[in-house]
């Protein structure tokens, strides 16, 4: 197993760009999140899915969106990027007995 | 919302040595689960070890223990026989009900040589 995979690895955008980051797992899990890490802090919850069609929004959903339309894949849409929006993004995946794994993780730049 | 606090922004510890990292939260569900996560240099996120919330028994994981204090809402990590390894960052986190998790701001460890 590939177990979460994220793309692209990097990226650099300019103001006012949009771009889709990239989640996919392949451990059937349920439950999917997407976090964001500032530098020297915690990661904050963006948005998770409970399963295939269902979304909710976490703690700082402002400025994304999510849509989950397999167990597979979980992309993070970010539009008209801002410079507040530059950040480490990490994908992970669970099921129900809580233990969660990560992906490697997108650092995203906005100049 | 729950919240999660580690006052602890960095630490060090001589090799072989025992540390305890702290964190606190604050949540007013009843069932609920607590975490420890290593972050090292690559960034990647790694388990350390987890509590469920209606267990008494502290949990343990090789060289890592908990103390897990559910009336006082505390969570500390002990790391005993500390290795070079275990430099990094460590996030407390907490899951809630509603399958959301709440993580800390962190704690650095620094393991001397």
């Amino acid at each position: 197993n590939a177990g979460v995979t994220q793309t692209p690895k990097f990226r650099i955008l300019k103001i006012g760009q949009s771009m889709t980051l990239q989640c996919t797992q392949d451990m059937n899990h349920n439950y999917m999140y997407w976090y964001r890490q500032d530098p020297g802090m915690g990661l904050k919850l963006i948005y998770y899915s409970v399963g295939a069609g269902i979304t909710d929004k976490g703690e700082v959903p402002n400025g994304y969106n999510v849509s989950r339309s397999t167990t597979e894949d979980f992309p993070l849409r970010l539009e008209l990027a801002a410079p507040s929006q530059t950040s480490v993004y990490f994908c992970a995946s669970r099921v129900k007995t809580d233990t969660q794994y990560f992906g490697p993780g997108t650092r995203l730049t906005v100049l | 919302a729950q919240t999660v606090t580690q006052s602890q922004p960095e630490m060090s510890v001589q090799e072989a040595e025992t540390v305890t990292l702290s964190c606190t939260y604050d949540t007013s569900e009843n069932n609920y689960y607590l975490f420890w996560y290593k972050q090292p240099p690559s960034r990647q996120m790694i388990l350390v070890i987890r509590q469920e919330a209606y267990k008494q028994q502290n949990a343990t994981e090789n060289r890592f223990s908990v103390n897990f204090q559910k009336a006082a809402k505390s969570f500390s990590l002990k790391i005993s026989d500390s290795q070079l390894g275990d430099t990094a960052m460590y996030f407390c986190a907490l899951l809630d009900n509603f399958n959301k998790f709440y993580f800390g701001s962190g704690t650095k460890l620094n393991v001397k040589p």
